[in-house]
């Protein structure tokens, strides 16, 4: 089954504990990346990765880090985190198109819960 | 850079009626995708309706179809015959004309669905 899967679903921790959030899909996809849902706010795009060894700052990337050594997999470090990043986190991927093809659908992962106290 | 607007933070609707949730988009791309989403309480997100900015129809998926005037810069999804199961948060979404540019989301459309 064609899947994102994401690890831990659900994660409490305090301020300044450095954790790290999994991201791996099954499709061979190039393009993966890192969103944050806030109430109100919609989904923000933190990082996103072209491919292996690629990847680039989305909108708010602030206070994040990510890694991509192998295709399938795109891990969301929090070096020091905050409460400020308590939030709910998607891990996306699709397929690298070319110019004007867009209908490419995204996968998402299940959601990761974080509170930061 | 693109924008989406949803303008609806929530709607009501009788169960088997239809209900239209709004989004309009700015853009300065020539070409783009535009995309909707639906979250249930459950949090995931589950792909709906995909419109290309050259499309010549509006798209259609079994009961979800997407109104899109191009003029206006809107692509509205209409739920037609609602159910239960469709009381959700619905994301609006738009990709540029680069490939690899990121979807960008409007703030959402909680929709509940009254029996």
């Amino acid at each position: 089954e064609a899947q994102v899967t994401q690890n831990p679903r659900y994660l409490i921790t305090v301020t300044g504990k450095k954790l790290t959030v999994t991201c791996s899909q099954n499709m061979n996809h190039e393009y993966m990346s890192w969103y944050r849902q806030d109430p109100g706010l919609g989904l923000r795009q933190i990082y996103y990765s072209m491919n292996v060894e690629a990847t680039d700052k989305g909108d708010v990337p602030e206070g994040y880090k990510v890694s991509r050594k192998e295709k399938r997999n795109f891990p969301l470090i929090l070096e020091s985190p905050s409460p400020n990043q308590t939030s709910l986190y998607f891990c996306a991927s699709r397929r690298r198109t070319s110019g004007g093809d867009f209908q490419e659908t995204q996968y998402f992962g299940p959601g990761t819960r974080l509170l930061v106290l | 850079a693109q924008k989406i607007t949803q303008t609806q933070p929530g709607m009501f609707v009788q169960e088997k009626e239809a209900v239209t949730l709004d989004c309009t988009y700015d853009t300065s791309d020539p070409s783009y995708g535009l995309f909707w989403y639906k979250q249930p309480s459950s949090g995931e997100m589950i792909f709906l309706i995909y419109q290309g900015s050259y499309d010549q129809q509006n798209a259609t998926e079994g009961r979800y179809s997407l109104n899109f005037q191009k003029a206006r810069k809107s692509a509205n999804l209409v739920i037609s015959a609602s159910q239960l199961g469709d009381s959700a948060m619905y994301f609006c979404a738009m990709r540029g004309v680069s490939g690899n540019t990121p979807l960008v989301f409007g703030k959402g459309t909680r929709l509940s669905v009254i029996a």
